[in-house]
């Protein structure tokens, strides 16, 4: 079975700060790798992807996130926050067929 | 480019009783995937449709059914409800069946 799991639930941080966002999936085959956000009063929009090739991939509005395959890992980045990047962060896989969605990380930024 | 739209918004049911879901895909996009989002939880994958016809389903009972048309909008069908369907179902569509998907706003449904 396909699971995703994203270690942290609420983030708290100040403005200029570091942020790196955990996730790691479980699946014995291909998958593609999503970062989604939904900013407040919003739905869902990609932040990022990564299908194949290089697996450092950036996105959107500075983010970016490194596949590391020996760890089933997808963790988010971003070097310096900014008070609007509060929003609720999902990781995501799918293969043909099927699609997996984390449980979120709520980021709250405090100016 | 329209982007992904959802009916209705909102939508009050009694449980027992039936509801139908609709969405329009984004232009040029033949697969659309459902899912249902419970507060405080991600998206739970419900099925997805490729050109009209059914090609992956997650962990939900029959009564949950789809449908896809030829102008690739869906239709998200939920037989018997019961309280726990309350939630958000969300709608989203993508070029093809592993790639990004684009999502609708969603439609809130109680069930009372």
């Amino acid at each position: 079975a396909q699971s995703v799991s994203q270690h942290n639930h609420h983030v708290i941080l100040s403005e200029a700060a570091s942020l790196e966002l955990g996730c790691n999936y479980s699946y014995g085959g291909t998958v593609n790798l999503f970062w989604y956000v939904q900013y407040p009063g919003q739905h869902l929009q990609l932040l990022l992807k990564y299908f194949s090739g290089d697996p450092l991939v950036k996105g959107i509005k500075g983010f970016e996130a490194e596949f590391i395959k020996s760890k089933f890992s997808f963790n988010l980045r971003k070097p310096s926050v900014q008070w609007s990047d509060t929003a609720e962060y999902f990781c995501a896989v799918r293969n043909a067929g099927k699609s997996t969605f984390g449980d979120g990380t709520t980021l709250t930024v405090k100016p | 480019e329209t982007g992904v739209t959802q009916s209705p918004t909102h939508l009050i049911k009694t449980r027992g009783q039936q509801v139908t879901l609709r969405c329009s895909s984004q232009s040029g996009h033949n697969t659309v995937s459902w899912y249902q989002q419970a507060l405080g939880q991600g998206p739970q994958f419900i099925f997805q449709y490729y050109r009209e016809e059914e090609n992956g389903r997650g962990n939900f009972p029959p009564r949950f059914s789809g449908l896809q048309f030829p102008n690739y909008s869906s239709e998200l069908n939920v037989n018997a409800l019961e309280l726990d369907d309350s939630a958000l179902y969300l709608c989203a569509s993508s070029s093809d069946i592993s790639g990004e998907q684009y999502f609708g706003p969603g439609t809130r449904l109680t069930v009372t």
